[in-house]
């Protein structure tokens, strides 16, 4: 059964520190996975996306990771901002549908 | 980066009317648009896929009769909850699918609350 699991189910972080999401899944055939953030009340924007063949890949202060081996990735956030406060939400392609995961909420507080 | 729009932003309708919501990508054409219904502290559920000149194939469980979907162009999908009652309430958002040059990425607009009395 395709599926993905995000953990933790939420998290609260102090400003300044560093955190990291992270996202299993047994979806197969693999085709990519994105990373996507969703503020509250909007449409989720999308961070990543990386292919079987990509281990890392960075968007300012978003890095993911990607074991294909293992069928996990994360999400690393470096030195979070109180803008950083939404759902993270990993989405694994194949074929032509999508898997979503059921999200991270993480919170940065002052 | 690629744009996707979706009009109205929010809606409060009495039970038992019908009520449309349009997405249209702004700056790329999309065969594929996808649209999600998403409950609260939940992640996106995937309702329907729109093809362009074609039938939504819908998922298990989705009325095709009571949301409506309409791809009537590249930049353009509508979707119509007919009929609607408070069980409907929910944030609906559309996702369009960009073609080879953009990567192949989805797009997601910013989503439409509706509200149900």
């Amino acid at each position: 059964k395709n599926q993905v699991e995000q953990s933790p189910q939420s998290l609260i972080i102090l400003e300044g520190k560093n955190c990291t999401l992270q996202c299993n899944y047994t979806v197969s055939p693999f085709s990519n996975l994105r990373w996507y953030k969703q503020d509250t009340g909007r449409g989720p924007v999308s961070l990543t996306i990386m292919t079987f063949s990509e281990n890392t890949k960075s968007n300012g202060r978003y890095t993911a990771t990607l074991d294909a081996d293992t069928k996990q990735s994360s999400l690393h956030i470096t030195a979070s901002q109180l803008s950083d406060s939404a759902s993270y939400i990993c989405v694994v392609r194949t074929g032509n549908q999508f898997y979503f995961g059921t999200g991270t909420s993480l919170t940065v507080i002052p | 980066g690629a744009v996707v729009s979706q009009h109205p932003s929010w809606v409060i309708c009495k039970s038992g009317t019908s009520v449309k919501i349009e997405c249209r990508s702004l700056d790329f054409q999309a065969t594929t648009m996808f649209w999600y219904r998403q409950f609260p502290k939940q992640s996106l559920m995937l309702m329907a896929t729109s093809n362009e000149g074609s039938k939504a194939t819908y998922e298990q469980g989705v009325e095709k009769d009571k949301f409506l979907i309409n791809h009537a162009s590249l930049t353009l999908s509508t979707l119509t909850v007919t009929s609607a009652h408070p069980e409907d309430s929910s944030f609906y958002i559309c996702s369009a699918r960009a073609d080879r040059g953009r990567g192949e990425t989805q797009y997601f607009g910013p989503g439409t609350r509706l509200l149900v009395l």
